[in-house]
């Protein structure tokens, strides 16, 4: 299997400008979750959605960022605006079924200027 | 006071040590605990779980568990240069394995020198 795959890898952007972020999961996965780590925070759970359907959003830092999960094998995390002290390496993992390994993508590291 | 508290280090031992990894916590309804490995540039992957107290043993690597004192460990004996990393407990109070609501230390970077 090719795991959690993440896009873009690196981004810089500018102040203001918007950020998507994909995630394709592993096939068959019902669980998706989006993380995001920095060095002062460690690492924070954002969202995660059971069969597409978002299930907890109360790590969702301000509403700048959003989520979707349109189907089984595609989510996006949104940031609208950005801003500076939103630079993080942002994790999308997946899982099958409750209580079962959680597998991580490789991350995308944002630095937002 | 954090619901996870975790050194960062760094932590450099001699190839060969014991290494002695932990994490304190204050929700005593945590029941489930994890550790995770995380190399430079990837994503963390699930080395060890624990559910409640004691002990388990995999391999080179032992996970414990002191509920009575909110404390985790994780040792690594025999420490190879391979296992330089970022290790990160973690812990949550409902469901079993790496679940949804899992609570993270800020992770202990370790080097193992050759």
């Amino acid at each position: 299997d090719a795991g959690v795959i993440q896009s873009p890898r690196h981004e810089v952007t500018e102040m203001g400008q918007e950020v998507t972020l994909r995630c394709k999961p592993i096939s068959g996965h019902d669980y998706l979750f989006w993380y995001r780590q920095t060095m002062m925070r460690g690492l924070e759970l954002l969202i995660y959605f059971n069969n597409n359907v978002p299930i907890d959003d109360s790590g969702m830092p301000e509403d700048r960022f959003s989520a979707k999960m349109p189907n089984a094998s595609f989510s996006t995390l949104k940031i609208q605006p950005s801003e500076p002290r939103d630079s993080a390496v942002y994790f999308c993992a997946s899982s099958y079924g409750q209580g079962n390994t959680i597998y991580f993508g490789e991350g995308s590291w944002l630095t937002v200027v | 006071q954090k619901e996870v508290e975790q050194d960062p280090g760094p932590l450099s031992v001699p190839e060969g040590a014991i290494v002695s990894l932990n994490c304190t916590y204050s929700n005593s309804a945590f029941q489930y605990f994890m550790w995770y490995r995380q190399y430079s540039r990837k994503g963390p992957e699930l080395l060890m779980y624990t559910y409640s107290s004691g002990n388990k043993e995999d391999g080179r690597f032992t996970a414990q568990v002191d509920k009575s004192s909110k404390y985790i460990s994780l040792f690594i004996r025999d420490s190879q240069p391979s296992d330089s990393a970022t290790y990160l407990c973690a812990m949550s109070a409902v469901g079993g394995g790496s679940n949804y609501k899992l609570t993270f230390g800020k992770g202990t970077l370790l080097t193992v020198n050759p």
